[in-house]
This record gives C-alpha cells, structure tokens and sequence, in this order.
C-alpha cells in the first residue's frame, strides 16, 4: 500500500487557469512534507517544507497547506514555465533509511 | 558552482560489469543519500550515510555498495549488473532534512544491455 499518493497523475491547463494538486499520505508519525519540483532530466528542485496541520506555505505562484490526511499545492494564474512534474514527500519519524518517501508525482503541463 | 554533483550522468553498460557512480556535495551536509528512479518516474530511496552510519532499504540488493572516503563524497558501486537495474539514480544530501529539505543531484541514468 502506497504510503503516499498523489493526484491527478496528469494535469493539462491553460495559462492563468488556477488549479490545485493533491498530496495523500498515511504514515504515522510525520516529521515533514515536502514538495518538490523535477523537470526532464533533472533532479528533483525543493520548494517546500510543511511540519504541522493548518501551516500554509507560498513561493511566487505556489501555494502549500497541509492538513493531518493531505497536502494541497495551489497554482495560482500558472505560466507554460510552471510545466513540469510535482513531486510530494513525507519523512517519517523512524522511517527506513532516514530518507523522503516520495509519491509519483503529477506531470502539470501549462498551455499558452 | 554546482551544490551536488554526479558523474557520468549517463552510463551504459553490458549485464555482468561492474560500475560505480560519484557524488560529490559542497553544502556542508552531514548525510547524504541515493535515490533511484525507475521508469515509472517513481522515486524511491537505496540508502542513507550519516557520520560513518549507513542506513540500507531493505529492498535494495547486496549488489549496490555505497562508499564514502569522506564526509562529502558518497559513491555508489554495482556489481553484476542486471537489466532491472536500468533506471536513473539520484544522490542528494541534507543538513536537516526536517528544515531545509533535501538537495538533489542532477542523476545518473544507467541503461544496461
């Protein structure tokens, strides 16, 4: 069972078209969610750290809430620069290898 | 200057041969990671070194070994290679991951044939 799941998969809007993508997850102890950015052939680019229920981060036309289930990242008026794919992950008190256990990320594409 | 770097950024190989990927991070971190991500784009983690202590995926074979000669370098080696190996391999580093998030390498993809 998928400790985090991300939706859509796939997400196609026009430019300006505010949207909002979504990050579940069920792990116990949750020390941090993060999301992340990755274009082709890149490494995963960080955005955000959220910690506790209620927090709310923004950068530029991105905004991260979190609540005690999910996480939503809100794309507001988005550029075709905002095409890539969205990655959302959670570390997990005593999770394995200490490391993000990621989702599978949602492709966003962005039409002029 | 590039925060964390990986050479080759892309290998291939025959099944069988041995190979290893460097990574190198100038941030300072004191733990850093290996990631791999298969066709499927989804990102999953090998291993954790911190401070002598390295921290396995019980998934990942006994054919990956990283190695660290020091606190900035984690290089990862395979031996015998298979065709699942195929996928692109990621080292990132952290100082708190819990504040500051993780920094990611640009990958390595390894195509075995």
């Amino acid at each position: 069972e998928d400790q985090v799941t991300q939706s859509p998969e796939a997400l196609r809007l026009q430019e300006g078209e505010s949207s909002s993508l979504n990050c579940s997850y069920t792990v116990s102890g949750l020390r941090g969610l993060f999301w992340y950015r990755q274009d082709p052939g890149k490494g995963p680019e960080f955005l955000f750290t959220l910690y506790s229920a209620g927090e709310e981060k923004e950068k530029e036309r991105l905004k991260a809430t979190l609540t005690k289930k999910e996480s939503f990242l809100h794309i507001t008026a988005p550029k075709p620069e905002d095409s890539a794919t969205y990655l959302c992950a959670v570390h997990e008190s005593g999770g394995g290898a200490d490391g993000l256990t990621f989702g599978k990320g949602t492709h966003l594409i962005i039409q002029p | 200057d590039t925060a964390v770097s990986q050479t080759p950024k892309y290998l291939v190989t025959q099944m069988g041969n041995d190979k290893s990927i460097k990574c190198e991070q100038n941030l300072g971190h004191d733990t850093m990671y290996w990631y791999k991500q298969d066709s499927k784009k989804f990102l999953k983690i090998m291993f954790s070194y911190n401070n002598k202590e390295l921290i396995i995926n019980e998934t990942v074979p006994n054919r990956f070994s990283p190695k660290s000669p020091d606190k900035a370098h984690l290089n990862l080696h395979i031996n015998s290679l298979e065709l699942g190996d195929s996928a692109v391999y990621f080292c990132a580093s952290s100082q708190d991951g819990t504040i500051s998030g993780y920094t990611f390498g640009s990958g390595t993809r390894l195509t075995v044939v």
